[in-house]
């Protein structure tokens, strides 16, 4: 099975842009997480989609969105980018259970200048 | 809240020896999981280990061990043999229901030649 899928890799976006993000999990799985990694705050959870629904959200303000589409894709949107919004995003796609094993994509470097 | 302390920033090891990374965690439940996932240079987050913690034995995955102690909260891998491969920054995860994963700070592992 292909793996786990983010587009773009690379970003550089100017702060008050915004930007979508783009997931493609494993084949099969219904569970897309999003994380945000910074080296100031590590990793966050943003948030899980599950069948189109959100099953579960982070602490993060408004301006960060997402969604998932009937074929289990997801995207993440961010609004009024701002500095500290510069990250490396990553996926995380499951099959259900709560032993699931979720596996990650290669991420996508967000750069705002 | 759920919390995962690395309490290790930096480890080193040389090539064929043994090194264990700590891990420890609160929580006020009693069935969750537990993970170990490594980031090498590449940045792709590849799952190590799983602990399922209502199962008293010990996950084991080649080379790669955890020693679990549920009542101190522990959750320690232990990587034998160690291979430059090995080399990355590894970090363990804490996961209660959904597909949420709370992620410690990391600790970078350095394998000497």
């Amino acid at each position: 099975k292909a793996g786990v899928t983010q587009t773009p890799r690379y970003l550089i976006k100017t702060r008050g842009q915004q930007v979508t993000l783009s997931c493609s999990p494993i084949s099969g799985h219904r569970s897309v997480s999003w994380y945000q990694q910074t080296p100031g705050q590590g990793l966050q959870f943003l948030f899980e989609y599950f069948s189109e629904t959100q099953r579960n959200k982070g602490n993060f303000p408004g301006r960060f969105s997402g969604r998932q589409f009937s074929n289990s894709r997801s995207e993440m949107n961010v609004s009024t980018l701002e500095l500290g919004d510069s990250a490396l995003y990553l996926c995380a796609s499951s099959s259900d259970g709560p032993g699931a094993k979720q596996f990650f994509g290669p991420g996508t470097r967000l750069t705002v200048l | 809240a759920q919390t995962v302390t690395q309490s290790q920033p930096e480890m080193s090891v040389q090539e064929a020896e043994t090194v264990t990374l700590s891990c420890t965690y609160d929580t006020s439940e009693s069935d969750y999981y537990l993970f170990w996932y490594k980031q090498p240079p590449s940045r792709q987050m590849i799952l190590v280990i799983r602990q399922e913690a209502y199962k008293q034995q010990n996950a084991t995955e080649n080379r790669f061990s955890v020693n679990f102690q549920k009542a101190a909260k522990s959750f320690s891998l232990k990587i034998s043999d160690s291979q430059l491969g090995d080399a990355a920054m590894y970090f363990c995860a804490y996961r209660k229901g959904g597909n949420k994963l709370v992620f410690g700070a990391g600790t970078i592992l350095r394998v000497k030649s």
